[in-house]
């Protein structure tokens, strides 16, 4: 696709659910992050993929979060043992380095109950 | 560490009249300054940058920025606001190799 592409667009779970979050890039991108933009604050650094190198994952709030990048194409955000706090929406970015801009998708809006 | 700040959380402003938004940040070196908005409904779309040179930045959609290094700012202005500027604003600072850290955004109504 021309863009970043994300799914789903919205995910409704249970308080404790695991959830997995997919982020497709454009093509060519060898630079993926993953951002949480929660209700009134600002867009939160989570982690980090460049080429092969090791995955800056300094942003996870928690160890319930992880993220994969495989054949460093597409990456999955994955939550465990969701909780309320974590409702949020969440994006992804993909750039061929930090000169060029950043391409967002459309995230993935998470609300847990 | 490198971090951002938006000082205004919601400016309302006229259709037709200027518009400025604050960005201050903080970092050791000269950053990389960028500028996103995020329209109702839409994804992130960049305005502006700055790596170096000429401090004064045209970007899309008529807005300019203006790094001034002494006061570690990066404002955004716009001198004739429209109605389809009402928007959501996020200023962010990014390492010279990746991170880019995001100021909380300020929110933009424009009133006819």
């Amino acid at each position: 696709g021309a863009g970043v592409s994300q799914s789903p667009s919205n995910k409704v779970t249970e308080k404790g659910k695991d959830v997995e979050l997919r982020c497709d890039p454009i093509s060519g991108h060898t630079a993926l992050y993953w951002y949480r933009q929660s209700l009134g604050q600002g867009l939160e650094f989570l982690i980090y993929f460049q080429g092969n190198s090791a995955p800056d994952k300094s942003g996870l709030p928690s160890d319930r979060f992880s993220a994969e990048r495989t054949g460093g194409s597409v990456s999955t955000l994955t939550i465990q043992r969701t909780q309320q706090e974590d409702s949020a929406v969440y994006l992804c970015a993909t750039t061929r380095g930090v000169t060029s801009p950043l391409h967002f998708g459309n995230g993935t809006r998470l609300t847990v109950t | 560490a490198q971090s951002v700040t938006q000082p205004d959380i919601h400016i309302t402003v006229s259709e037709g009249a200027s518009l400025e938004l604050r960005c201050n940040y903080s970092y050791g070196a000269t950053p990389y300054l960028f500028w996103y908005v995020q329209s109702p409904g839409q994804g992130l779309q960049l305005l502006l940058k700055y790596f170096s040179g000429d401090t004064l930045v045209q970007g899309i959609k008529g807005f300019e920025a203006e790094f001034k290094r002494s006061q570690s700012s990066f404002n955004l202005r716009k001198p004739s606001v429209h109605w389809s500027d009402a928007a959501e604003y996020f200023c962010a600072v990014g390492e010279n190799d990746y991170k880019l850290s995001f100021g909380a955004g300020t929110t933009v109504t424009v009133r006819a």
